[in-house]
């Protein structure tokens, strides 16, 4: 069936650095991805909209300068965290809606474990 | 505001027993509501979904029940297993393509 896929699955980098996650869909076209974060034992809450082609949309509070998205081909997405703090420390996971589903089934990523030490 | 209510926050169950999960949500425009399995380290899985239109549905262990006029709906896990403890989320949409909003999810311990 189709996946999700996202790299890397773990990453710690110092405070200050930047650091790229990739999402890609393995076996079809997405041209919508979302991105969500996940403090531990916290529920996930979506940062922001993927668009192919376009400019991303975030949620209110998620500061676009510093979560910087691109979704330059139908089967890649990237989330750029700048200038990483230590309180971007968390899990991030990204999804894409199932082509041709139900109502808005989604496959989600594994999800990336961020450090930043 | 939190549109999807769901409770309770952890969950302990024994081997064999029924683990019962509820979520409550607030927008009438939801037409989709799934449930979604996490185990730590792990990205969500989805486990069983309902649309409106149905008041019940089952699949193996998993059964949702759905009440749409009190806005209400609830995994039902039959014959809990040790290896169904993982954390559960509700989760609901209003139409394709947009993005799922989720409860804070349940923890859910069985014990052998």
């Amino acid at each position: 069936g189709a996946v999700v896929s996202q790299h890397p699955s773990w990453v710690i980098c110092k405070s200050g650095t930047s650091v790229k996650i990739e999402c890609r869909s393995l076996d079809f076209q997405a041209t919508t991805m979302f991105w969500y974060r996940q403090f531990p034992k916290q529920s996930l809450m979506l940062m922001a909209t993927s668009n192919e082609g376009s400019k991303a949309t975030y949620e209110q509070g998620v500061e676009k300068d510093k979560f910087l998205i691109n979704h330059a081909s139908l089967t890649l997405s990237t989330l750029t965290v700048t200038s990483a703090h230590p309180e971007d420390s968390s899990f991030y996971i990204c999804s894409a809606p199932k082509p041709r589903g139900g109502p808005n089934e989604q496959y989600f990523g594994p999800g990336t474990r961020l450090t930043v030490t | 505001q939190q549109q999807v209510k769901q409770s309770p926050q952890s969950l302990i169950v024994q081997k064999g027993g029924i683990s019962i999960i509820n979520c409550a949500y607030e927008n009438t425009a939801f037409d989709y509501f799934p449930w979604y399995q996490q185990f730590p380290g792990k990205g969500p899985a989805l486990l069983i979904a309902i649309r409106p239109d149905v008041s019940e549905k089952k699949e193996g262990r998993f059964t949702i029940s759905f009440n749409k006029s009190a806005k209400q709906f609830s995994l039902h896990i039959m014959d809990s297993q040790p290896g169904d403890s993982a954390t559960y989320f509700c989760a609901a949409s209003n139409q394709a393509g947009t993005a799922l909003i989720f409860g804070k999810g349940t923890t859910l311990s069985v014990s052998s």
